[in-house]
């Protein structure tokens, strides 16, 4: 079966420390994978993708992510974070057999503490 | 730009009551467009999506219908709710069928059935 797996259900840092939210996917073909960010009853809001070629993908808010094809991973990063990061993050993959379909991961919370 | 609406922004009903939840697009034509669930303020379950008006296919078999009367609108609705029904409801929209291309959601709608 394809799956994304977020293997940690919280994740907490210091403000100004380097941040990480890892994620890990099984899918067949090349994947396409995305990282989002929901705060507390609002949306899902997107935050970067990789499609192909250059394996850093920089997004919004001075996230960043690296898809590692042989790890099978795509690790959110961030150098510094703020509190205002604090937020559910969700990775997800696109399938290039699929037309519509994402599969999500159960989300990682980031509680980042002054 | 593109931006997604969604009304109402919270409801409580009764259990047996009926639901309408819907979802409107501007900023684009022919989108497609998505429902989920999100249960329990984590995972993700993609309900319903449509590429085209009156074109709905549906992920899971349950007590809900979808519906796209309009190019850009798309409706959620239940005859009888179950308590099973309450969670977040998000609508999401994206330009194409591709795998890659992203999908970008609505601020949700919170369901409580009673």
């Amino acid at each position: 079966a394809q799956s994304v797996a977020q293997p940690e259900d919280q994740v907490n840092v210091a403000e100004g420390n380097p941040l990480t939210v890892k994620c890990t996917y099984s899918v067949s073909g090349n994947p396409y994978l995305f990282w989002y960010v929901q705060y507390p009853n609002r949306g899902l809001q997107f935050l970067l993708k990789y499609i192909t070629g250059d394996n850093l993908v920089k997004g919004s808010y001075g996230f960043e992510a690296e898809f590692n094809k042989s790890q099978t991973s795509f690790h959110l990063k961030k150098p510094s974070a703020l509190v205002s990061d604090s937020a559910l993050y969700f990775c997800a993959a696109g399938l290039m057999d699929s037309s519509y379909k994402l599969i999500f991961g159960s989300g990682t919370r980031l509680l980042v503490r002054p | 730009s593109q931006t997604i609406h969604q009304w109402p922004a919270t409801l409580v009903q009764p259990v047996g009551s009926p639901l309408s939840l819907e979802c409107t697009v501007e900023g684009t034509s022919n989108p497609n467009l998505y429902w989920y669930r999100q249960a329990a303020g984590r995972g993700l379950q993609l309900l319903f999506y449509s590429v085209g008006i009156g074109q709905i296919s549906s992920e899971v078999p349950q007590n809900l219908s979808a519906s796209r009367p309009q190019d850009r609108q798309f409706i959620l609705s239940s005859k009888k709710l179950l308590l099973s029904d309450s969670g977040f409801y998000l609508c999401a929209w994206s330009r194409t069928s591709g795998g890659s291309d992203t999908q970008y959601f609505g601020p949700g709608t919170r369901l409580t059935v009673l």
